[in-house]
């Protein structure tokens, strides 16, 4: 079974700084998706960003980008120039590409605290 | 807004009873998946129905049990309420295209067992 691990309850940052949240994931599977999510207080989860494993290069998305690294099976994510309106928690989530209807399988999730 | 709409928004029930939850997908999707979110947690995979069929289950037992009509809505019945079931249900819409599949979430049922 595929597991998420985000090990950072809680991060803070100054408005308009730069903040990275880790993400470790175990998985036998060579082709996969990888995604980051954001839920507000609204509980809505909101796609932030997505990576396929058989890309090599790392997504971006304005002012989010990711760090994929497959052999260390990490993907970390950078919000640059952070607004108020980043403050949220952040789920990393997995998915097979294998075909199968196994859905996403999450991690505990970050805290993102935006400081004025 | 992700077009994708959960009621009620908060519902409180007692132990050993039942319970529906109801989803309303984006017009045209064909898949829908719901997930429970216990408190602190990340959300957990229920399963999965694609044209009205269950065709993926995480490891949740056999009271869990769901329905998806053809009008693109969809429930998720529970029975034998359990107090370890209160947790924050959330449902999630798709339009199955392979590897460009994207899921919209809606903002969940809040369900609390007493």
């Amino acid at each position: 079974a595929q597991t998420v691990t985000q090990s950072q309850p809680e991060m803070s940052v100054q408005e308009a700084e730069t903040v990275t949240l880790s993400c470790t994931y175990d998985t036998s599977e060579s082709d996969y998706y990888l995604f980051w999510y954001k839920q507000p207080p609204s509980r809505q989860m909101i796609l932030v960003i997505r990576q396929e494993a058989y890309k090599q290069q790392n997504a971006t998305e304005n002012r989010f980008s990711v760090n994929f690294q497959k052999a260390a099976k990490s993907f970390s994510l950078k919000i640059s120039d952070s607004q108020l309106g980043d403050a949220a928690m952040y789920f990393c989530a997995y998915r097979s590409a294998s075909g199968g209807a196994d859905g996403l399988t999450f991690g505990k999730g970050t805290h993102l605290i935006i400081q004025p | 807004e992700t077009g994708v709409t959960q009621s009620p928004t908060h519902l409180i029930k007692t132990r050993g009873q039942q319970v529906t939850l109801r989803c309303s997908s984006q017009s045209g999707h064909n898949t829908v998946s719901w997930y429970q979110q216990a408190l602190g947690q990340g959300p957990q995979f229920i399963f999965q129905y694609y044209r009205e069929e269950e065709n993926g289950r995480g490891n949740f037992p056999p009271r869990f049990s769901g329905l998806q009509f053809p009008n693109y809505s969809s429930e998720l019945n529970v029975n034998a309420l359990e107090l370890d079931d209160s947790a924050l249900y959330l449902c999630a819409s798709s339009l199955f295209q392979g590897r460009d599949e994207k899921l919209f979430f809606g903002s969940g049922t809040q369900l609390s067992v007493l």
